[in-house]
């Protein structure tokens, strides 16, 4: 059993359309983080939470926009997107050892 | 700069054969971490191991079994025995800065396929 669940697994939107992506971790972790999976591209850090903080923001568009309610929520809203930016979103959350992921949110724009 | 790389696109075995995943890195830090995660198509990456910069012990964990060559910089990941539940990507990375897993630094993956 995952300690990390994303919802929805799969999204389709118009690129006029408003969404989130929601993360939860259960593992009583302290960070947490959004990543950006592209075919044949190495994962991309989008951010990072610590104890709420955004402690990282990786030049990523303003269209896309992080919220952390508490260590154990994470929420990405998503608004006038590109085509560009369907991809498989990922979010995990940290321990001191290692990072734990979600399924992640598989993400098309039309 | 900091860098991994799994050379290998993409690898092909039959059901029992042995394979090894290369992994090279590239740091100027003394200090780092090591890992290799497993994408089944189910799209989670699971966690595998972690390695620290001052431990080059080999590890063996059942069919899976690690090599770490500070020498060379890599860490190379073998599965004895493949198996078709072994068919996944997998991913070598990095710890961006030192004492801290919060920047991971990922190849490009490693897609095996393991036939029947």
């Amino acid at each position: 059993e995952t300690g990390v669940t994303q919802t929805p697994r799969h999204l389709v939107m118009g690129m006029t359309n408003k969404k989130s992506l929601k993360c939860e971790q259960h593992l009583g972790h302290n960070a947490m983080y959004w990543y950006k999976q592209s075919a044949k591209k190495p994962l991309e850090l989008m951010f990072v939470y610590n104890f709420k903080e955004q402690t990282e923001n990786n030049s990523v568009p303003s269209r896309f926009s992080p919220e952390c309610p508490n260590s154990s929520h994470l929420f990405l809203h998503l608004h006038t997107l590109q085509p560009e930016d369907s991809a498989l979103y990922l979010c995990a959350s940290g321990g001191l050892d290692t990072q734990y992921f979600g399924p992640g949110t598989r993400l098309t724009v039309l | 700069a900091q860098k991994v790389t799994q050379a290998q696109t993409e690898i092909s075995v039959v059901e029992k054969e042995d394979v090894t995943l290369d992994c090279v890195y590239e740091t100027r830090d003394t200090t780092y971490y090591l890992f290799w995660y497993k994408q089944p198509p189910s799209g989670e990456l699971v966690f595998l191991i972690r390695r620290n910069s001052f431990d080059e012990q080999n590890e063996i964990s059942g069919r899976y079994s690690w090599n770490f060559q500070k020498s060379t910089s890599s860490f190379n990941f073998t599965i004895t025995a493949s198996q078709v539940v072994d068919s996944a990507v997998y991913f070598c990375a990095l710890s961006g800065t030192p004492y801290n897993t919060d920047k991971l630094i990922f190849g490009t993956g490693t897609r095996l396929q393991v036939f029947p």
